[in-house]
């Protein structure tokens, strides 16, 4: 069972679309990244949140931390091929310096 | 600024082989980390190192696991024996320090036969 759970698993949209990744976990994050992975290559970090309702935008990408600091939402807007990859959330838990990291949700932006 | 260096990109090995790989970090980064990335997971934490001195190595398989980083620099991470269940891609990381943004490297993919 892991800690962080990522939904969907896997997202195949067209386009311009809009479309929103959670993560979720019954624990508490002091602090929670969201990174992006392509293939043949390590994740590449796009944001940390830290404190509890705190938005972040990073040009058409929202990031949420939840209130409680439990979850955790991207939202892409207007979605390019150019963002097709792993997206994965980790967080550090309970104030420890061990980055978990969730299953990653896996996004495919046709033309 | 170089990144993370790993050599080999790619390797294959039948199951009881043994096999290393190899991590250069980004210069002056005191923090260096071990990943285990099975297809279809996200990276899991073998080992992290503060300079020369392990700080948390909780999840690396010490059987058949070992890692080091002698000068504080370059490390190298060993599975011997090799099982199939360690096919996997094995990601190297760098922080300035503990905490710090930890940057990547592209990783071994692993092949266990």
């Amino acid at each position: 069972t892991q800690l962080l759970e990522q939904s969907p698993q896997f997202l195949s949209i067209q386009e311009g679309e809009n479309l929103t990744v959670y993560c979720n976990s019954s624990s508490v994050f002091s602090s929670l990244q969201w990174y992006r992975q392509e293939p043949g290559e390590g994740p590449v970090l796009l944001v940390t949140v830290v404190t509890g309702g705190e938005v972040k935008k990073l040009k058409r990408l929202t990031f949420q931390f939840g209130d409680a600091r439990k979850d955790s939402s991207l939202h892409i807007t207007a979605a390019q091929p150019g963002d097709t990859g792993l997206y994965l959330c980790a967080g550090f838990y309970n104030a420890g310096n061990m980055l978990t990291f969730g299953g990653g949700t896996r996004l495919m932006v046709k033309p | 600024e170089a990144g993370v260096a790993q050599s080999p990109r790619y390797k294959i090995i039948e199951k009881r082989q043994s096999v290393a790989f190899w991590c250069n970090p980004i210069s002056g980064h005191a923090t260096l980390y071990w990943y285990q990335q099975i297809l279809g997971q996200g990276p899991k934490l073998l080992i992290q190192f503060q300079n020369n001195g392990v700080v948390d190595d909780s999840q690396l398989p010490k059987d058949r696991f070992s890692a080091e980083r002698l000068k504080g620099v370059d490390s190298t991470l060993k599975i011997q024996p090799a099982k199939l269940e360690d096919s996997a891609v094995y990601l190297c990381a760098s922080s300035l320090r503990d905490g710090y943004e930890q940057y990547f490297g592209p990783g071994t993919r692993l092949t266990v036969t």
